[in-house]
């Protein structure tokens, strides 16, 4: 089983649509991000979390909301998506005190907004 | 100008031959460096990770950083068609992920 789980993998909805992405982990890492991957971008950082009750803004967190429903769940969330919205979602969790605070990322969710 | 430059590819290269990856940046401070493999449709994995300057081997995998050109390279050694990926190079100032700059990725193709 995976260790870092997203679904759903693939979606495709409406402009002004309400949508969610789920991600869990069973890697017991307190630390979870949620990133989004475009063509010619690269990776860039949505929010992450370092516990339950501690969220915090990334590079590019405007139209974006998340929930940390446990340690184990982390949702993010676009309130009304936009066509500009359109890219591959990756969550990621990371140990902290491990030295190199090492990504493990999920397989990603392939997100169109039409 | 991007932080992050890395060169998009594809890069095809015969089985066997060594590759090289290189990223290119333009913030001094940056000093914890990082290549990951992405595979087609998969989230990307750690391979090396490097701190300040040198050489660190692991493998056929040879990371190398070199802070006063601002340029730093992943060598693979003896390639191999499993090696087919795209290679991300990634980098920060600070210890943590929350400030991790990504390049945007290489596309390798290992030719049997």
């Amino acid at each position: 089983d995976a260790d870092v789980t997203q679904t759903p993998r693939n979606r495709i909805t409406k402009t002004g649509k309400r949508i969610m992405l789920e991600c869990s982990q069973t890697k017991g890492h307190d630390r979870m991000y949620w990133y989004r991957q475009d063509p010619g971008l690269g990776l860039r950082l949505i929010y992450y979390s370092f516990d339950v009750k501690d969220i915090n803004k990334g590079e590019i967190s405007d139209g974006y909301s998340v929930s940390r429903q446990a340690q184990a769940k982390f949702s993010l969330s676009l309130e009304s998506a936009i066509p500009n919205q359109t890219a591959l979602y990756f969550c990621a969790t990371s140990e902290a005190g491990t030295g190199n605070e090492k990504l493990f990322f999920g397989s990603g969710t392939q997100l169109s907004v039409l | 100008q991007k932080e992050v430059e890395q060169d998009p590819g594809p890069l095809s290269v015969p089985e066997g031959a060594i590759v090289s990856l290189n990223c290119t940046y333009s913030n001094s401070a940056f000093q914890y460096f990082m290549w990951y493999r992405q595979y087609s449709r998969k989230g990307p994995e750690l391979l090396m990770y490097t701190y300040s300057s040198g050489n660190k081997e692991d493998g056929r995998f040879t990371a190398q950083v070199d802070k006063s050109s601002k340029y730093i390279s992943l060598f693979i050694r003896d390639s191999q068609p499993s090696d087919s990926a795209t290679y991300l190079c990634a980098m920060s100032a600070n210890f943590g992920n929350e400030k991790l700059t990504f390049g945007t990725g290489t596309r390798l193709t290992i030719i049997p």
